[in-house]
C-alpha cells in the first residue's frame, strides 16, 4: 500500500519552459516533504522540502507547493535547463516514524 | 570526499550464495538506512539504525542481517540470496529527526 504517489510516470518538456511535477499521500501524519533528484547510476539527491506548516517554499528555480487539505504536492521547475532531465522522487517523513516514503518517481525529460 | 559510500557499486552473483554489501557515512549523522529500490522503481525502507540501534525493521526475510558496528558505518549481509533479491540497494543517513536524507550511489544486486 504505497502512501506516497507519483502518477506520472514521466513528463517531457521544453528547455525554458515551466516543468511541474505532482506527488500524493494518504498519510495524514506525514509533516515533512521532500524531493529528490535521480541520475541514472547514482544515489538520490535532496533537492527541496517543505514543512507542514507552511503551503510554499522556493530556492531558486525550484519551488515545491503543499495543499494539505487535498494531500497533494507539486514541484515547479522554472526556467528548465537539460541538465534537470532525471528522475525526480516525492518522499514524506513524520517524527513519529523516523522514515522516509517514498513516490515510484516522475523520469522529466527537458528537451534543447 | 564521499558523504556516504557503499561497496560493491555492482555485484553478481548465484542463487543460494551469502554476500555483505558496505556503507560508510563520514557525516556525523545519527540515523543509517537501507532501502530497496524494487523492479517497479519505488524506494522501500528495509532498515533503520539509529546510533547502533535498530529501530525499524519493515517486513524483510530473516535472511536480511543488518550490522551496524558504529554510528557510521551500517552493512547488510543476505543469506541464501534469492532470484527475487535482484534489486538496487541504497543505503543512506540523516539526522536523528529524518529531515533530509544522503544516499549512496547504490549497490545493484543480480542473482542469477
Amino acid at each position: 500500500d504505497q502512501q506516497v504517489k507519483q502518477n506520472s510516470p514521466s513528463l517531457s518538456v521544453q528547455e525554458g519552459r515551466i516543468s511541474i511535477l505532482n506527488c500524493d499521500y494518504t498519510n495524514s501524519m506525514f509533516d515533512y516533504f521532500l524531493w529528490y533528484k535521480k541520475y541514472p547510476a547514482e544515489g538520490p539527491t535532496f533537492l527541496i522540502s517543505i514543512s507542514s506548516i507552511k503551503d510554499k517554499n522556493e530556492d531558486g528555480r525550484f519551488t515545491v507547493f503543499l495543499n494539505k487539505s487535498a494531500k497533494h504536492l507539486s514541484l515547479h521547475i522554472v526556467p528548465s535547463q537539460p541538465g534537470d532531465s532525471a528522475v525526480y522522487f516525492c518522499a514524506a517523513s513524520s517524527d513519529n516514524f523516523n522514515k522516509f516514503y517514498f513516490g515510484s518517481g516522475t523520469k522529466l525529460n527537458v528537451k534543447p | 570526499d564521499t558523504a556516504v559510500s557503499q561497496t560493491p557499486k555492482y555485484l553478481v552473483t548465484q542463487m543460494g550464495n551469502d554476500k555483505s554489501i558496505k556503507c560508510e557515512q563520514n557525516l556525523g549523522h545519527d540515523t543509517m538506512y537501507w532501502y530497496k529500490q524494487d523492479s517497479k522503481k519505488f524506494l522501500k525502507i528495509m532498515f533503520s539504525y539509529n546510533n547502533k540501534e535498530l529501530i525499524i525493521n519493515e517486513t524483510v526475510p530473516n535472511r536480511f542481517s543488518p550490522k551496524s558496528p558504529d554510528k557510521a558505518h551500517l552493512n547488510l549481509h543476505i543469506n541464501s540470496l534469492e532470484l527475487g533479491d535482484s534489486a538496487v540497494y541504497f543505503c543512506a543517513s540523516s539526522q536523528v529527526r529524518a529531515t533530509e536524507a544522503f544516499f549512496g550511489q547504490g549497490t545493484r544486486l543480480t542473482v542469477v
